[in-house]
């Protein structure tokens, strides 16, 4: 079966850092991409940045450059996403999910809910 | 940036009714367009992409259309499972994608 199975449930801080993660399986990991995509309560998706775990290629959408970074480590079949110091408004759902060879996104992780409060 | 537009933000429809909801993009989009569902607590599920290709496993009451940059996602007998958020999303210039805000899709 094909999969990606995220880290747990966070609870931080503001300042904080944090990194989490998402490994694949059932399928090539290092062979597509990963993209990370941040639901805020009651919003709709938002692409934060993809990475190809091959060759570490990493792409971000414009409003999150600078804010997060995007890892992987193809021999664990697992990509990462991290911040260096937390904010209250980076509270969210955060999703990994697969391109597909159709372009969809088309196997998406559990979700790893991340609460930042002091 | 594409700014995707869904219309209506909440549909009320009864079980064995059609349901359609609209997405709307802000330019052409060659037909890269995707839709995904949400239930309550889940993560979004991919329906339909290239516009009107139904993913694997997808039932064949789900149906897209539309070109250019009006898009249509059909729901052609709605059972109970089929109330959920929909979103549209495009993805012609991998990898700035965007999505729509949603359809909440209720049991009228």
């Amino acid at each position: 079966e094909v999969q990606l199975v995220q880290s747990g449930a966070e609870v931080k801080k503001p300042g904080e850092s944090l990194k989490i993660s998402c490994q694949g399986s059932g399928y090539t990991f290092p062979t597509f991409w990963i993209a990370w995509v941040r639901q805020m309560p009651g919003k709709g998706p938002e692409l934060m940045g993809v990475i190809y775990p091959d060759d570490g290629d990493v792409k971000f959408s414009p409003s999150f450059q600078g804010q997060v970074s995007i890892s992987a480590d193809k021999s664990a079949n697992t990509a990462y996403l991290q911040w260096s110091s937390l904010k209250a408004s980076d509270t969210a759902i955060y999703y990994c999910a697969r391109r597909g060879r159709a372009s969809g996104l088309d196997v998406w992780g559990q979700g790893t809910s991340v609460i930042v409060s002091s | 940036e594409v700014v995707m537009t869904q219309s209506p933000a909440t549909l009320s429809v009864s079980p064995g009714e059609r349901a359609t909801l609209s997405c709307r993009a802000s330019q052409t989009i060659n037909n890269k367009l995707a839709w995904y569902q949400q239930k309550p607590g889940q993560s979004p599920s991919l329906l339909i992409y290239g516009a009107s290709t139904r993913a694997t496993g997808i039932p064949a009451r789900f149906s897209g259309s539309g070109s250019g940059t009006e898009f249509t996602l059909t729901i052609s007998s709605l059972q109970s499972e089929d109330f959920a958020v929909y979103y549209c999303q495009q993805y012609n210039n991998w990898p700035q994608i965007t999505f729509g805000q949603g359809t909440r899709l209720e049991i009228k």
